[in-house]
């Protein structure tokens, strides 16, 4: 079956500028992640949603990040006023539920700001 | 404060030995461990758990071990294949508390595998 997929594969985008980064968890996973991966870094977790209970946020390192996830499927991350440092790969994972720690990631969306 | 420490960039072995990989924990309170696999490009498959109420886990080439009292785990691929290069991410989290679904990751080692 699918797996978890993510768009756009790359995005190159300018300081100042908002970007919005999609993922499309595994069908019927009611878990869903977001990470980040820094070069030279491993994974820094930013935020998960379970079903229809409230996100934890905790991960997020500012509040130009945000995310949600509509109907419970689909999720959005979105940076306002990017920076350099906001350069990394995201990555998405979903799991069927959060009891479950293995989680299964997508390809990642690889963002460089100018 | 990075809880999960993989103190080796990168690992060169030859095709056929054991390869090693290591990594170290600094908070008692994980008790779930993972190793996810990453070749360029692609996202982290995950490769190998194992719960603290184990000392091992052995799944085909690959076997975990785990030393609470050291706050150690090691990977074992035993025998090294060329498709085994790829970046080994060590992955922790604590099942009993509210960061259930939060995995904290090392930094990774990338091993390359030589004919």
């Amino acid at each position: 079956g699918a797996g978890v997929s993510q768009s756009p594969s790359n995005k190159v985008t300018e300081k100042g500028k908002d970007v919005e980064l999609r993922c499309d968890p595994i069908s019927g996973h009611t878990a869903l992640y977001w990470y980040r991966q820094s070069l030279g870094q491993g994974l820094e977790f930013l935020i998960y949603f379970q079903g229809n209970s409230a996100p934890d946020k905790s991960g997020l390192p500012s509040d130009r990040f945000s995310a949600e996830r509509t109907g419970g499927s689909v999720s959005t991350l979105t940076i306002q006023r990017t920076q350099q440092e906001d350069s990394a790969v995201y990555l998405c994972a979903s799991s069927p539920q959060i009891a479950q720690e293995t989680q299964y990631f997508g390809p990642g969306t690889r963002l460089l700001v100018l | 404060d990075q809880q999960v420490k993989q103190n080796s960039p990168s690992l060169s072995v030859q095709e056929g030995r054991i390869s090693i990989l290591n990594c170290d924990y600094t908070n008692s309170m994980f008790d779930y461990f993972l190793w996810y696999k990453k070749y360029p490009a692609e996202g982290p498959t995950f490769l190998i758990s194992i719960s603290s109420i184990k000392d091992k886990n052995e799944d085909g080439r690959f076997t975990v071990f785990l030393n609470k009292s050291a706050k150690h785990l090691s990977l074992h691929i035993v025998p090294s294949q060329p498709g085994d290069s790829a970046v080994y991410f060590c992955a922790a989290s604590a099942r009993g508390s509210d960061s259930w679904g939060k995995l904290q990751f090392g930094a990774g080692t990338q091993v390359v595998v030589t004919p």
